[in-house]
């Protein structure tokens, strides 16, 4: 059974420009849901996908837009990158909307 | 919305004695209260949850309570050892009509002293 998996490891980015990041969920995982965790701070939820579609959504702009393909696979996308937007992005995957959570390792972007 | 409270920020133990980590909750909807340890440069991994019907769950070392009229839970170690090492959040989950959401505290680092 395979873990979730992220990439990249490691983004630098300039203020104004966008990234996709991209999460593999764990084996038979159907749920992704995705994590800003900024330096000495717990997780914040950004939003949860579901059959591709999104299925519940934290306290975050528009510019925060997600997608899940039909292998449950995963992408954040944040367009407009500020500086605050510097932290380290976390994916994680569950069985169909199910409570339990399996993290990644997760990206950490660093915006200039 | 659902806001998470965790104490102490850090923590420091002697080897063998126990730790306590302390949560509260401000929404009766949350219904599902995880515990994830987090080591340096990884991501957070689950090392025990508890749903709202439940008081109280053991795994060897390890134990959650949570009081649901209180609206707080608690992670209890034991016998701590130096791999404990870390830092531990709590999170609640909340399930809404627009689906599910997740809350998490601030963190605990947790030293234990060899």
């Amino acid at each position: 059974e395979t873990g979730v998996t992220q990439s990249p490891t490691h983004l630098i980015k300039t203020r104004g420009q966008q990234v996709t990041l991209r999460c593999s969920s764990q084996s038979g995982h159907n749920t992704v849901s995705w994590y800003q965790q900024a330096l000495g701070q717990g997780p914040q939820f950004i939003f949860q996908y579901y059959r591709e579609e999104e299925n519940g959504r934290g306290n975050f702009p528009p510019r925060f837009s997600g997608l899940q393909f039909p292998n449950y696979s995963s992408e954040l996308n944040v367009n407009a990158l500020e500086l605050d937007d510097s932290a380290l992005y976390l994916c994680a995957s569950s069985r169909t909307q199910g409570p339990t959570q399996y993290f990644g390792p997760g990206t950490r972007l660093l915006v200039l | 919305g659902e806001n998470v409270e965790q104490h102490p920020s850090t923590l420091s133990v002697q080897e063998g004695d126990s730790a306590v980590i302390k949560c509260t909750y401000s929404d009766s909807a949350s219904n599902y209260f995880p515990w994830y340890k987090q080591e340096l440069g990884k991501g957070p991994q689950l090392i025990i949850d508890i749903r709202s019907n439940v008081g109280e769950k053991k795994d060897q070392r390890i134990a959650v309570t949570l009081n649901k009229t209180a609206k707080h839970f608690s992670l209890h170690i034991t016998e701590t050892q130096p791999e404990d090492s870390a830092v531990y959040f709590c999170a609640a989950r909340r399930r809404a009509n627009t689906g599910n959401q997740f809350y998490f505290g601030t963190g605990t680092s947790l030293t234990v002293i060899p």
